[in-house]
C-alpha cells in the first residue's frame, strides 16, 4: 500500500516569510514527485513536479527531493496572502499512466 | 478555464436515481482518471483509463461504472448510491511519457450530494 504523509497544519507564516512544506512517501520505487495547490471549493492545480535528487526552483517556489530519506518538500519565498490554500503532495511510481498516489494535504495560511 | 471540463458542477441525487457525470479533455492527452475527494481524506484514485482501456480500478463499489468511448471523453455513470459517496468527483488527465513525468491536470470537478 503506497503511502504519502503530510501534517495536515494548519501551517501559519508571516507575510513575506518562508513557508516550508514537507512530504514523506513509503514506496521507495516511486520516480515522480509533484506538488499542487487547492484553494477551498477548487480542484487542485499543479505548481511542480521534480524526479531528480536536489533543488529545483521556480519561481518563488523551490521543490526539494532526498530519495534516500524518501522525503519531498516545498518551499514558498515571500509569501503572499494569495499563497494561503491547501497543498497537495503527489508522487508517481513508474512515471507511467497509473495515477497518482496523493497526501492529505497541508492548509497553509498566510498572515498579513 | 481548464484544458478538463466536467459536468454538471453540481449534482444532488437520490439513492434510487441513476445520473452520470461527464468529463471532456481537450489536450490531447491519452489517459485519464476519475479521483474522488472527500473531507478530511486524501484523494483517491478510482479509474484509470489509457488509450480507452482500463488499466485500473481500485476496488471502487459496482454502484460506480466508468465509460471510456475515446481518449477525449470519460464517463461516471452512478446508480443506488449511499449518502457516503457524496463527495467532489475529479476528473483528469495526462500524457503518458511526456517530459512533465505524467504530470496530471484536473478539471473543475463535480460535487455530489446523495440524499
Amino acid at each position: 500500500q503506497k503511502e504519502v504523509e503530510q501534517n495536515s497544519g494548519p501551517l501559519s507564516v508571516p507575510e513575506g516569510a518562508i513557508a516550508s512544506l514537507n512530504c514523506t512517501y513509503s514506496d521507495r520505487g516511486s520516480q515522480s514527485f509533484f506538488w499542487y495547490r487547492q484553494y477551498s471549493g477548487k480542484s487542485p492545480e499543479l505548481i511542480m513536479f521534480i524526479y531528480s535528487n536536489g533543488d529545483k526552483e521556480d519561481g518563488r517556489f523551490t521543490a526539494q527531493l532526498n530519495k534516500a530519506s524518501q522525503y519531498v518538500s516545498l518551499l514558498i519565498r515571500d509569501s503572499q496572502p494569495s499563497d494561503s490554500a491547501t497543498y497537495l503532495c503527489a508522487v508517481n511510481e513508474w512515471g507511467g499512466a497509473d495515477g497518482l498516489t496523493f497526501g492529505k494535504g497541508t492548509h497553509l495560511i498566510i498572515q498579513p | 478555464e481548464t484544458g478538463v471540463t466536467q459536468t454538471p458542477r453540481h449534482l444532488v441525487m437520490g439513492m434510487t436515481n441513476k445520473k452520470s457525470l461527464k468529463c471532456e479533455q481537450h489536450l490531447g492527452h491519452n489517459a485519464m482518471y476519475w479521483y474522488k475527494q472527500s473531507a478530511k481524506k486524501p484523494l483517491e484514485l478510482m479509474f484509470v483509463y489509457n488509450f480507452k482501456e482500463q488499466t485500473e480500478n481500485n476496488s471502487v463499489p459496482s454502484r460506480f461504472s466508468p465509460e471510456c468511448p475515446n481518449s477525449s471523453h470519460l464517463f461516471l455513470h452512478l446508480h443506488t448510491l449511499q449518502p457516503e459517496d457524496s463527495a467532489l468527483y475529479l476528473c483528469a488527465s495526462s500524457q503518458e511519457g511526456a517530459s512533465s513525468g505524467n504530470t496530471i491536470y484536473f478539471g473543475e470537478g463535480s460535487w455530489l450530494t446523495v440524499v
